[in-house]
């Protein structure tokens, strides 16, 4: 998976607690995305980040906060947690790269189970 | 919203060439067109992608019709393996948001 890992891999939660997963690469890209999945929507961008401390929203951003202090590490917390938010969550990262441009590279999932 | 439209679904017999369509008709000039595509509950993987030229690499070939409104994704010869659900998006080609529709799931039939 190109040097990504995502932590951790499966997690079950009450709602209204805090979730923090994170996402850790070793290649080095400058971009770095935050997609969820659920049945019938497909991927759904919730955040991403273009740089150390450069972030924007996706599309879903609601309820969802990201931080990047270091270029391998993007982070993902859900403040209070929601059943809402179950879901199969998927870091990408992305750079350029010669021959197949900006490439984006997904991690392997976290699965997230909100009771 | 996703800016490429996609049938929900598509059959292909094992060892046909697989051809996925996608609509883009608001693509702008600098837009370029990529595909993925996400087998059971892996990651999407990255495909190919191209700008107006025909492209082919080791996996598949894309077809971009010359006004750039449409474009067709061609597995020469599908196997079993390529059952998956295939994302077209279209995106300048510097990083910025990415949104992926809905996708086209393929079947590949023995």
């Amino acid at each position: 998976d190109a040097g990504i890992t995502q932590s951790p891999r499966h997690k079950v939660t009450e709602t209204g607690t805090p979730v923090t997963l994170r996402c850790h690469q070793t290649e080095n890209h400058r971009y770095m995305y935050w997609y969820r999945q659920d049945p019938g929507h497909g991927l759904r961008l919730i955040h991403y980040s273009y740089g150390v401390k450069d972030t924007d929203k996706g599309e879903v951003s609601d309820g969802y906060s990201v931080s990047r202090s270091k270029t391998e590490d993007f982070l993902l917390t859900l403040e209070s947690a929601t059943s809402s938010q179950t879901s199969v969550y998927f870091c990408a990262i992305s750079d350029w790269t010669s021959g197949t441009g900006y490439e984006q590279y997904f991690g392997p999932g976290t699965r997230l189970t909100v009771t | 919203d996703a800016k490429t439209t996609q049938p929900p679904s598509m059959d292909c017999a094992e060892g046909r060439a697989a051809n996925l369509p996608c609509n883009h008709s608001t693509i702008s000039g600098n837009e370029y067109v990529y595909w993925y595509r996400q087998i059971h509950s892996q990651g999407p993987q990255y495909i190919i992608h191209g700008l107006k030229n025909n492209e082919t690499n080791e996996m598949a070939s894309l077809i971009i019709t010359e006004d750039r409104k449409s474009s067709t994704l061609i597995l020469p010869h599908a196997t079993l393996r390529d059952t998956a659900v295939y994302y077209c998006i279209v995106r300048v080609n510097r990083d910025d948001k990415i949104i992926f529709g809905k996708g086209t799931r393929l079947h590949i039939l023995p």
